[in-house]
């Protein structure tokens, strides 16, 4: 159980378009996601939490109008990179917590496989 | 502040030689603490986790931490290493003043010689 999914694992781009990268929470809900960003042999960045139902809540730093992220339902978070530049290039990686399965703080967050995004 | 440090960047044991993995942490809350792995362009996948139940905390694969709050650590062993435990290991904090702030440790990438 608490698997996470993301879609696409592997997207190729030119610059100046969008990405949109889906993460859902397969056999549980998830009012919480979270996206990271990784870069090669370095640990995660937390970019932003996404809360269901309402804005996400970013990291300092993050730009919101380039990294738009939508939680429409309990087990589907969407993150858009609008404008990609090769700079965005990056593994993004999102997490849900299990809310069935503790209390707040301890709460286990499940991790999806990434998706590697490259910008030309 | 809060915060996580894990000791090692890069840990090298033989196979079937004993591995501990170090992580220390920084809080004035009661915490929960996690250890992941990731190998190569996959995301994590949890081992174990400490929710402030038993203090040795047994995960899978074999591996198992202690959570010690004198020392302020919870360090990762395992008794016997295998070729396929070669990867990055991430220990992360989740602190009870905010349920929502996640803190990762740097990463420690465990080799495992033949």
């Amino acid at each position: 159980g608490a698997v996470v999914s993301q879609h696409p694992s592997w997207v190729i781009c030119k610059s100046g378009t969008s990405v949109k990268i889906e993460c859902r929470s397969l056999d549980f809900q998830a009012t919480t996601m979270f996206w990271y960003r990784q870069f090669p042999k370095q640990s995660l960045m937390l970019m932003a939490t996404s809360n269901e139902g309402s804005k996400a809540t970013y990291e300092q730093g993050v730009e919101k109008d380039k990294f738009l992220i939508n939680h429409a339902s309990l087990t589907l978070s969407t993150l858009t990179v609008t404008s990609a530049h090769p700079e965005d290039s990056s593994f993004y990686i999102c997490s849900a917590r299990d809310q069935g399965r503790g209390v707040g703080w301890q709460e286990t967050q499940y991790f999806g496989p990434g998706t590697r995004l490259l910008v030309l | 502040a809060q915060s996580v440090t894990q000791l090692d960047s890069h840990v090298s044991v033989s196979e079937g030689t004993p591995v501990l993995l170090r992580c220390n942490y920084s809080s004035s809350y009661s915490p929960s603490l996690f250890w992941y792995v990731q190998h190569p362009n996959k995301g994590l996948q949890l081992l174990l986790k400490y929710t402030s139940a038993a203090t040795l905390v047994k995960g899978i694969n074999g591996f198992e931490a202690e959570f010690k709050k004198s020392e302020t650590s919870f360090h990762l062993t395992k008794p016997s290493a295998h070729m396929s435990d070669a990867a990055e290991y991430f220990c992360v904090v989740t602190l009870y003043s905010s349920a929502s702030k996640i803190i990762f440790g740097s990463g420690t990438r465990l080799s495992i010689r033949p």
